[in-house]
Parts: structure tokens; sequence; C-alpha cells
């Protein structure tokens, strides 16, 4: 069993659309995050989560939000898409905030 | 502000050979994090290691959190290592309490046969 899985692995769009890329997490964790992977392979958080707190980084445009259905999910759903988005997004959860992270797979988003 | 250091930035060894890859820290970390990212991109979690010393197998962590800095050693190389390695700590001054990890640009290793 994938313990943290993303759906797609690939997304190729346009410019100007909307998308949404899924996370789960079967181990029970209470908290999830997103983060972003540039070109350059430089990784930084965008968002942290729990059922409580929603922390956002500062840097994050707000055309990115990400929505929580229940505990075991965190999607990441991204407006207005532009070049500047392409790259590859990570799901990650842990137990409590700072234990151990646990990372998806990766969605690679190109925007054309 | 603050900064997460790694060197060396690349490495290129023969198999079986040994390495350290450092990894400094500006300021006070609740808990640190090694990942290796495979050619595939996965990010395989190593080490959870907020401070002391942990091994496991061939690959080995140490965190001196009081002097800033944390190593990660890999002995007896094989190709499969081969990847990027990042260190991730979580600062108590940012973020920390929430888990946000904070990402070294990484060290690229290359292990040639």
């Amino acid at each position: 069993d994938t313990a943290v899985s993303q759906t797609p692995k690939y997304l190729v769009t346009q410019m100007g659309n909307d998308k949404s890329i899924k996370c789960e997490q079967n181990l029970g964790h209470d908290t999830m995050y997103w983060y972003k992977q540039d070109s350059k392979k430089f990784l930084k958080i965008m968002f942290s989560y729990n059922n409580k707190e929603l922390i956002i980084n500062e840097t994050v445009p707000n055309r990115f939000s990400p929505k929580s259905p229940d505990k075991a999910h965190l999607n990441l759903h991204i407006n207005s898409l532009e070049l500047g988005d392409s790259a590859v997004y990570f799901c990650a959860s842990s137990q409590w905030a700072r234990e151990t992270q646990y990372f998806g797979p990766g969605t690679r988003l190109l925007v054309l | 502000g603050i900064q997460v250091e790694q060197s060396p930035p690349d490495l290129i060894l023969q198999e079986g050979a040994n390495s350290t890859l450092r990894c400094n820290f500006s300021d006070s970390v609740n808990n640190l994090q090694w990942f290796h990212q495979n050619p595939w991109g996965q990010l395989i979690n190593l080490f959870y290691i907020p401070s002391g010393t942990k091994q496991n197998g061939r690959l080995s962590a140490t965190t001196v959190a009081t002097e800033r800095y944390s190593l990660l050693y890999i002995s007896s190389s094989q190709t499969t290592d081969s990847g990027v390695y990042f260190c991730a700590p979580t600062f108590m001054n940012y973020g920390g309490s929430q888990g946000n990890l904070i990402f070294g640009k990484g060290t690229k290793l290359s292990v040639k046969p």
C-alpha cells in the first residue's frame, strides 16, 4: 500500500486554466503539507495543515488553495495557472507537526 | 534570515568509496531530516535526527544542534546511492511548531561503477 499518494502524476495544461492535484495518506497522520520543487530542484514549503489550523507560506499566491475534505486528504487547487507555476508539487504527511514527514511521489505540472 | 547550507554541492565517487555530506543551519531547530531524491524524483526519508547519531545500514547521520550542523555518512557507496541528498530542518522561530521543513539546495551525488 502506498503511504502517501498523489494524482495525477503528470499534468499538462494551458495558461489561465484551473486545476487540482489530489493527495491521500493512509498513515493516520494528523498533519499534511504541500511543497513545490522548482526547475533548479529547490524545495519550498507552501502549506501545512492539520484539522485545526492552516498555515500558509506568505510567498504563495492566493491562486493556490488547499482543501481538506477529511483528515486523510489534502488537495491543492490552482486557479488561473501561469507559466511560473510549472514545477513538481509534493504532498507530505506526519503524525504530529514536528515528526518525520513522508512524501508522496510528486505531481509534475507543466503550464504551456 | 534563516539559512540551510549544504556542502559539497556536487560529488562524484567511485563505487565502494566513502563520503561525508554536511549541512549547516543558521538558527535553533526543532528537528532535522535527511532525504534522498532518486533519479526518478522520489523523495525518500533517510533519517529523522534532531540530535545525536543514528545508523541505518551503510548510512549514518549525526546532528550537533548546539553547533548547528548535521552530517550524513555514506560508506561503501553503490551506484544506487546516486541522486540528490537534502537536509531539511524545522526552525523553532520559523514555522517549526507547524513542522515546516526548510530545505537546503542539496548535494548531487554520482556514484560511478
